[in-house]
């Protein structure tokens, strides 16, 4: 069965700096995909970025970037010039890329993000 | 607007009253499913159905009940609720395509007393 591990339960960062959540998954997979999302205190999810399996070159989204290192099974999420409006819950996920495994998203346990003015 | 409506946003009860959490959406999607949140814990999937009349148990199903009778529609039912069910629960759809994203509705927060 697929893991995703988020070992960082809070992480702080100052306005303007850059930060960097950590993720690690296992999986026997060679094909699935891999997210970011990101959980204010409104509580509703939202997508900040998808990477694919089989794509070599990181995912970017403005602000927001990955490194993603398939053989270690690490995707990390880097915000850069952190703003105020950051600060939220993140949650890394996994979602296999066979049918049959259906559509499940696996979460890991997330990490709380501050941002200090 | 896309989007998945649940309700209702916040929820108190009492242990042993049976109560629903609707979830609809309107994108057309064939999958669906539930999620609760816990501290610590991240999202677990509670239940989840590829199409209409087709569901299956995620990780923590005990003590909760789905049905898919119309594709839009994916209700959470809860028919004698416990301490222990107390948490944010999360509905979400997608395409049954590998790489597509969830939409997830507001959440609802339910505490059971």
């Amino acid at each position: 069965a697929q893991t995703v591990t988020q070992s960082q339960p809070e992480m702080s960062v100052q306005e303007a700096e850059t930060v960097t959540l950590s993720c690690t998954y296992d999986t026997s997979e060679s094909d699935y995909y891999l997210f970011w999302y990101k959980q204010p205190p409104s509580r509703q999810m939202i997508l900040v970025i998808r990477q694919e399996a089989y794509k070599q070159q990181n995912a970017t989204e403005n602000r927001f970037s990955v490194n993603f290192q398939k053989a270690a099974k690490s995707f990390s999420l880097k915000i850069s010039d952190s703003q105020l409006g950051d600060a939220a819950m993140y949650f890394c996920a996994y979602r296999s890329g066979h049918y049959n495994q259906g559509g499940k998203l696996i979460f890991g346990q997330g990490t709380e993000l501050s941002v200090k003015p | 607007e896309a989007q998945v409506t649940q309700n209702p946003r916040y929820l108190i009860t009492v242990t042993g009253k049976k109560l629903t959490v609707t979830c609809s959406q309107n994108m057309n999607h064939e999958y669906m499913s539930w999620y609760r949140q816990d501290p610590g814990l991240g999202l677990r999937q509670i239940y989840y159905s590829m199409n209409v009349e087709v569901t299956d148990k995620g990780d923590v199903p005990e003590g909760y009940k789905v049905s898919r009778k119309e594709k839009r529609n994916f209700p959470l039912i809860l028919e004698s609720p416990s301490p222990n069910q107390t948490s944010l629960y999360f509905c979400a759809s997608s395409l049954l395509i590998p790489g597509y994203g969830y939409t997830f509705g507001s959440g609802t927060r339910l505490t059971v007393v």
